[in-house]
């Protein structure tokens, strides 16, 4: 089983500011990755699919990069809207597994 | 526009068996390549995923949970069908329906139905 891990568990900052989040493949995943938004009460939401496409809903402060084992999500600069819990999860082979989360929360 | 709702019991007894169904449209589980599956999440912890069902009847499990479920399809009904044996308080969670295309992640979801494990 492919292990996601993701980091930082908590990112605390302002709006306006930017977000840098991590995940790393416990093995290469080539560009199966993809990362999803979950705000609380909510079902999560697909935001970016092969580690750098933004799924269809979503502006472009949203960018996905990375390729193997590690990745990248960055929010250029937050809106209150973005504050919520992302992760990242891998579609290269079975089962599918997910990271554990980063929560971004208003500083 | 693709939409999915789950279906079932929100309290089920330590050792029972959970059934819950995935009703959706927007799209048919005849179409080549369209899958529907199960994830779940206990209350504040992370996503799992642990079971889909593809268009030519490929059904793929979690290794972790695979002796106890069985997914099905009624393309008829435009249904999906999940039974967890043996429940336990861990199990407790929300539970997600979910659709897919081969080599592609989880692109539509349910909004999600809380099951809790309790006698």
């Amino acid at each position: 089983e492919i292990v996601m891990t993701q980091s930082p568990a908590t990112l605390s900052l302002s709006p306006g500011e930017g977000a840098t989040l991590s995940c790393r493949a416990s093995q290469s995943v080539s560009s199966n990755l993809a990362w999803y938004q979950q705000k609380p009460g909510q079902a999560p939401r697909l935001l970016i699919y092969g580690a750098s496409t933004r799924a269809t809903g979503f502006p472009a402060r949203f960018s996905g990069s990375g390729s193997g084992t590690e990745f990248t999500l960055t929010i250029s600069s937050l809106q209150s809207e973005d504050f919520a819990v992302y992760y990242c999860q891998q579609y290269n082979k079975w089962p599918r597994t997910f990271g554990q989360g980063t929560k971004v929360e208003i500083k | 526009q693709i939409t999915l709702k789950e279906s079932g019991p929100t309290l089920v007894k330590p050792t029972q068996t959970l059934t819950l169904t995935c009703t959706f449209s927007g799209f048919s589980l005849t179409t080549s390549g369209v899958g529907v599956g199960w994830i779940r999440q206990p209350p504040g912890k992370a996503l799992e995923w642990f079971a889909l069902i593809y268009w030519d009847d490929d059904e793929r499990y979690s290794p972790s949970l695979k002796s106890r479920l069985t997914i099905t399809k009624d393309t008829s009904k435009n249904q999906v069908v999940l039974t967890m044996t043996n429940m336990d308080p861990v199990d407790t969670g929300t539970y997600y329906c979910i659709h897919t295309q081969e080599f592609y992640p989880f692109d539509a979801w349910g909004p999600g139905t809380l099951v809790t494990v309790s006698s």
